[in-house]
């Protein structure tokens, strides 16, 4: 089954600073790739998210790059604020369940 | 809240009791599926749904564990005889079939412990 790898499991930025999450995939036929946050005691909620037939998509201050060759995907937020302080999720899926990382958490220090 | 609600949201119960949990989905939604979270950690699939048919259970679902929808609406996960180590949080998610991976919304979970 698929297996997914995220780095770091702990990211402390100053606030404006640029953060970055990385997550590696071993499942080839994989081919969507969404990003979760969760705040504690809350439900993920999707942040972004892309598919396998697009190498890099943005939104606003978020952006996800994919390389396939490499099986690896990351997460760039820039400009971060406090309120990005959350665990962050990738996740991998061929088409139905996910298969999600360990989390990574983000802590933005005014 | 139109999205997708679980109850309850907290759960105690002790060893070898069972205890079982609701999922009712965004309406349109034809999957729902189930995942366990434990602290510190990604969720883990266990099961899913498309309408009433259970399509898939991972390994993590043992015995002990049960999912059911019925009519396709809403969906229950029992546990029977409940482990220390059944014990974190258990959340639903929903999506529409037509859009495969997209529109997939996750309820607020229920956090069971098991003392």
């Amino acid at each position: 089954g698929e297996n997914v790898e995220q780095h770091p499991s702990t990211l402390s930025v100053q606030e404006g600073d640029s953060a970055v999450i990385k997550c590696t995939y071993s499942d080839s036929a994989s081919n969507y790739f969404p990003w979760y946050k969760q705040e504690l005691g809350k439900r993920p909620q999707l942040i972004i998210d892309i598919r396998s037939n697009v190498g890099e998509k943005k939104d606003q201050r978020i952006a996800v790059t994919l390389n396939k060759t490499a099986k690896h995907f990351s997460l760039h937020i820039t400009e971060t604020q406090p309120e990005d302080s959350a665990v962050y999720f990738c996740a991998a899926s061929t088409g139905n369940q996910f298969y999600f990382g360990t989390g990574t958490s983000l802590t933005v220090i005014p | 809240d139109t999205g997708v609600s679980q109850d309850p949201r907290h759960k105690i119960t002790k060893r070898g009791q069972n205890v079982t949990f609701r999922c009712d989905p965004i309406s349109e939604h034809n999957r729902l599926y189930w995942y366990r979270q434990t602290l510190g950690q990604g969720p883990e699939f266990l099961t899913y749904f498309q309408n009433e048919a259970q399509l898939e259970k991972s390994r993590l679902l043992s015995d002990r564990f049960s999912a059911e929808r019925p009519k396709g609406s809403f969906s229950t996960l029992e546990i029977q005889r409940t482990e220390q180590g059944d014990s974190a949080m258990y959340l639903c998610a929903s999506s529409l079939l037509r859009t495969g991976n997209n529109g997939y919304t996750f309820g607020s979970g229920t956090r069971l412990t098991v003392v």
